[in-house]
């Protein structure tokens, strides 16, 4: 079983709206808990990291949130644009290696 | 701007050929990754180098291995490709101290 789930697997919203991506993690301890963007054939970008002892971090449109007492993060994206379209993956690290999400694929439509 | 660049975007081979993979980056950075991505799977460490000729055998070692003569440039070798190794393969690349990785574009490879 994958220690970090996201949901949903995809999603598809309208030009202008808000959405939240969901992570779900077991792996503890760990040193900190990122966001990527990966658009369709490329590699993935860091929009957002966090340690455990923080619970919110933001990027522009973008805002992370951490509960580590639930094990839980979200990512919540404002005012949606159609560049938003990407795979975005969570991603807890700890010592050198990483955990990765199989990612929630989000569809802006116009 | 760190930049981590990979030899191919698209690759085709043959079963049984000998395929390698070439990741630089311009950043000076002790630590350098291959990944393999896969629909459903999410990313899996292949091998990892924490140094010049170092390297530490990831999640889903089997069928590869990795070549670190220079800081830069890390490469990953398919000995005998096989079918299912068809994949998008990623590098990445991070300082020692900094654990954020940025990552190449990715190599997607098809073997036939």
């Amino acid at each position: 079983k994958n220690q970090v789930e996201q949901s949903p697997q995809s999603l598809i919203i309208l030009e202008g709206k808000n959405c939240t991506l969901q992570c779900n993690y077991t792996v503890s301890p760990f040193s900190n808990l990122r966001w990527y963007k990966q658009d369709t054939g490329r590699g993935p970008v860091s929009l957002t990291i966090m340690t455990f002892s923080e619970n919110t971090k933001s990027n522009g449109r973008y805002t992370a949130t951490l509960d580590a007492d639930t094990k839980q993060s979200s990512l919540h994206i404002t005012a949606s644009q159609l560049s938003d379209s990407a795979s975005y993956i969570c991603v807890v690290s700890r010592d050198y290696k990483y955990i990765f999400g199989t990612g929630t694929r989000l569809k802006v439509l116009a | 701007d760190v930049k981590v660049t990979q030899s191919s975007r698209y690759l085709v081979k043959r079963t049984g050929e000998k395929v390698f993979l070439e990741c630089v980056q311009d950043m000076d950075h002790e630590n350098m990754f291959w990944y393999r991505q896969d629909p459903g799977l999410g990313l899996r460490l292949i091998y990892f180098s924490y140094d010049v000729k170092m390297k530490e055998k990831g999640d889903i070692p089997e069928g590869y291995s990795v070549s670190r003569e220079k800081k830069e440039r890390f490469s990953l070798i398919l000995e005998s490709a096989s079918t299912n190794q068809t994949s998008m393969y990623l590098c990445a690349s991070r300082q020692a101290s900094y654990n954020e990785q940025f990552f190449g574009p990715g190599t997607r490879l098809t073997v036939l």
